[in-house]
């Protein structure tokens, strides 16, 4: 069975503090993906990677940064976190190419206080 | 920016035909259209994904006009369990890669 796996499922971090989201997929793809979800606005595009050490930014990649040092993991930074950031965050995984699905992971659900 | 339009919300009826119809003008001649399914608390989940004519598999149908400049989605006789958010949404692609951009999707609320 496939599986995108997000590092946590609920997270609550300060404000000011640096605050990591990791998440791993085993299906060997290239592309992954970070989103937020938040009520009203549907899921917007953070940053993506289409390979290792390969980045796009997205809709809002503002306050955020990423890393991808391995094929299978992608993590989304906060830098400094703010409660402005208090939202879903969904990662995903797919192979090149329109032609092709996106495996999500559950989610995790962030409160900055 | 999300390339595509849909309708915020759709109300239906157990055993009715649902039909959710995207809007995307500037859709290029190598997109595909892809539609998702999104339930409370979970990540979204692949359902259909079309190039052009018709597309049926197990779960629904997807109708794509000759100019592609829309599509249809439909689920034959929802049932409760069907409630769910659907994303409709058309791959943007540079020379970077293809970035997956979804929009605020249509809320399917099915009711008995």
């Amino acid at each position: 069975d496939v599986k995108v796996t997000q590092s946590s499922r609920y997270l609550v971090k300060r404000t000011g503090e640096k605050v990591f989201l990791e998440c791993v997929q085993d299906m060997d793809h290239e592309n992954m993906f970070w989103y937020r979800q938040d009520p009203g606005l549907g899921l917007r595009l953070i940053y993506f990677s289409y390979d290792v050490k390969m980045k796009e930014k997205g809709d809002i990649p503002e306050g955020y940064s990423v890393s991808r040092e391995k094929k299978e993991r992608f993590s989304l930074i906060l830098e400094s976190a703010s409660t402005n950031q208090t939202s879903m965050y969904l990662c995903a995984s797919s192979s090149p190419g329109q032609a092709t699905e996106a495996f999500f992971g559950q989610g995790t659900r962030l409160t900055v206080v | 920016l999300a390339k595509t339009t849909q309708p915020i919300s759709m109300d239906s009826y157990e055993g009715q035909e649902v039909n959710i119809t995207c809007s995307h003008n500037n859709i290029a001649t190598n997109d595909y259209i892809t539609w998702y399914q999104q339930f409370p608390s979970q990540g979204p989940r692949f359902i259909i994904q079309g190039y052009k004519t018709k597309v049926t598999n197990e779960v629904a149908s997807l109708f794509i006009p000759a100019d592609r400049k829309s599509s249809t989605l439909s689920l034959p006789r929802v049932s409760l369990s069907d409630t769910a958010v659907y994303y409709c949404l058309v791959g943007v692609t540079n020379q970077a890669g293809t970035a997956l951009i979804f929009g605020k999707g249509t809320t399917l609320s099915v009711s008995s």
